[in-house]
């Protein structure tokens, strides 16, 4: 299976804090994307990483990817009570496959 | 800015029921998938339409369910028969070619009594 793992399962933090999500997936992808969940709501997409990049920025969030290591993290800056939501990761395998997605980070912004 | 948009966005049913959930995917799109969450769990693939057949399908996705494209707007999910555990949100999506990236509905809430 490519499904992306997330770690932490939850994570709870103060306002202005960041917040660190990793995931970990098993087969060679295209590329890997970051999406968040409000509770009740659809996914939004956040962020889109090629296999052949290692960093990407976008406003205050900042993806790693290491595909030697099969993993990604993203990262939130100075985070806000409005970034509370579920966070997952989904791998684009390599080929015309669906999106597989992991089990998601819970994140907790207390202001 | 275009999205795409579920309806109903709740349906209660009984146990043995028929049941379509209705998507318009994003125009120009040309992949269309739909996903479903059980309360608290992760985000599960079902199926995907491409060109109007079904590219990929999940082993959720038994005989039980259907997709269609009835006319050029419209993507449907039919569960034939509902059972309990079909109680779950269930998303559609549509892909942009350019990026990759999914657009999401806001879901559709089965529940099965």
């Amino acid at each position: 299976s490519q499904q992306g793992e997330e770690d932490p399962q939850a994570l709870s933090i103060q306002e202005g804090e960041n917040a660190t999500m990793n995931c970990s997936y098993k087969t060679s992808i295209n590329n890997l994307q970051w999406y968040r969940q409000n509770s009740g709501r659809g996914l939004v997409h956040l962020i889109l990483i090629r296999s052949n990049e290692r960093e990407k920025h976008s406003g205050r969030l900042r993806v790693t990817l290491d595909t030697s290591k099969k993993s990604s993290s993203l990262l939130i800056t100075a985070s806000r009570a409005a970034d509370t939501a579920s966070y997952f990761c989904a791998t684009d395998a390599e080929g015309n496959t669906p999106l597989v997605f992991g089990k998601g980070t819970r994140l907790s912004v207390i202001a | 800015e275009p999205e795409v948009t579920q309806t109903p966005s709740h349906q209660v049913t009984q146990m043995g029921q028929e049941v379509i959930l209705r998507c318009v995917p994003i125009s120009n799109h040309l992949y269309f998938y739909w996903y479903r969450q059980i309360l608290g769990q992760k985000v599960e693939f079902l199926v995907s339409f491409y060109n109007n057949e079904i590219s990929e399908k999940s082993e959720i996705f038994d005989d039980q369910f259907s997709v269609e494209r009835p006319d050029g707007s419209n993507f449907t999910l039919k569960i034939r028969s509902t059972k309990l555990e079909d109680s779950a949100m269930y998303f559609c999506a549509s892909r942009s070619e350019s990026t990759g990236e999914l657009f999401f509905g806001e879901g559709s809430r089965l529940t099965v009594l």
